[in-house]
């Protein structure tokens, strides 16, 4: 079946600009992750949705950040005025519990690049 | 959330089997322990999950010992292809939340 969608798969912008970056997340998975990975790096972690709860949002990085989950589906990441050091690839991941497991499948990411 | 330690960096030729361990001290309960593969410019991918003792699918082995402070991944007769970062992730359906990724384990195959 589809996986995890993720567009679009590279924005170059501005410096001060807004971007929205999209997740289109496997249908019927628990939770939506965002994360974040600059070059060379580990994944850092940023935003999580599940079902209806507050989403966690302790790992954004700045106010600048927001994300929402509209019908418990398709989700947007919002970075406000765009900086330099926001230029990484965004990652998501849909969550899939099976009994007591959970299992993240992650898209392919945006890579942005704010200049 | 149980923190994760594996080695920065691994170096293994084609054909040798490559263990993988990763500590996590700190491991709860209802946690699972998994591992992700990462190739460059793609998002990782499930490997291999595991609870206790030993785990073994198409792709790898999972050994994980009586008090689950470690565990380990076993990728038999690796492949230039089996070139990528490798995250092992504690955690599990008791506590799912915020799932943190440690820095990875950057294996390296050689002709």
């Amino acid at each position: 079946g589809a996986g995890v969608s993720q567009s679009p798969s590279n924005k170059v912008t501005e410096k001060g600009k807004d971007v929205e970056l999209r997740c289109d997340p496997i249908s019927g998975h628990t939770a939506l992750y965002w994360y974040r990975q600059s070059l060379g790096q580990g994944l850092e972690f940023l935003i999580y949705f599940q079902g209806n709860s507050a989403p966690d949002k302790s790992g954004l990085p700045s106010d600048r950040f927001s994300a929402e989950r509209t019908g418990g589906s398709v989700s947007t990441l919002t970075i406000q005025r765009t900086q330099q050091e926001d230029s990484a690839v965004y990652l998501c991941a849909s969550l899939l519990r099976e009994g007591r497991t959970d299992t993240q499948y992650f898209g392919p990411g945006t890579r942005l690049t704010v200049l | 959330l149980a923190k994760t330690t594996q080695p920065i960096s691994m170096d293994s030729y084609e054909g040798q089997e490559v263990n993988i361990t990763c500590s996590h001290n700190n491991i709860a309960t209802n946690d699972y322990i998994t591992w992700y593969q990462q190739f460059p410019s793609q998002g990782p991918r499930f490997i291999i999950q595991g609870y206790k003792t030993k785990v073994t699918n198409e792709v790898a082995s999972l050994f994980i010992p009586a008090d689950r402070k470690s565990s380990t991944l076993s990728l038999p007769r690796v492949s230039l292809s089996d070139t990528a970062v490798y995250y092992c992730l504690v955690g599990g359906s008791g506590n799912t939340g915020k799932l943190i990724f440690g820095q990875g384990t950057t294996l390296q195959v050689k002709p």
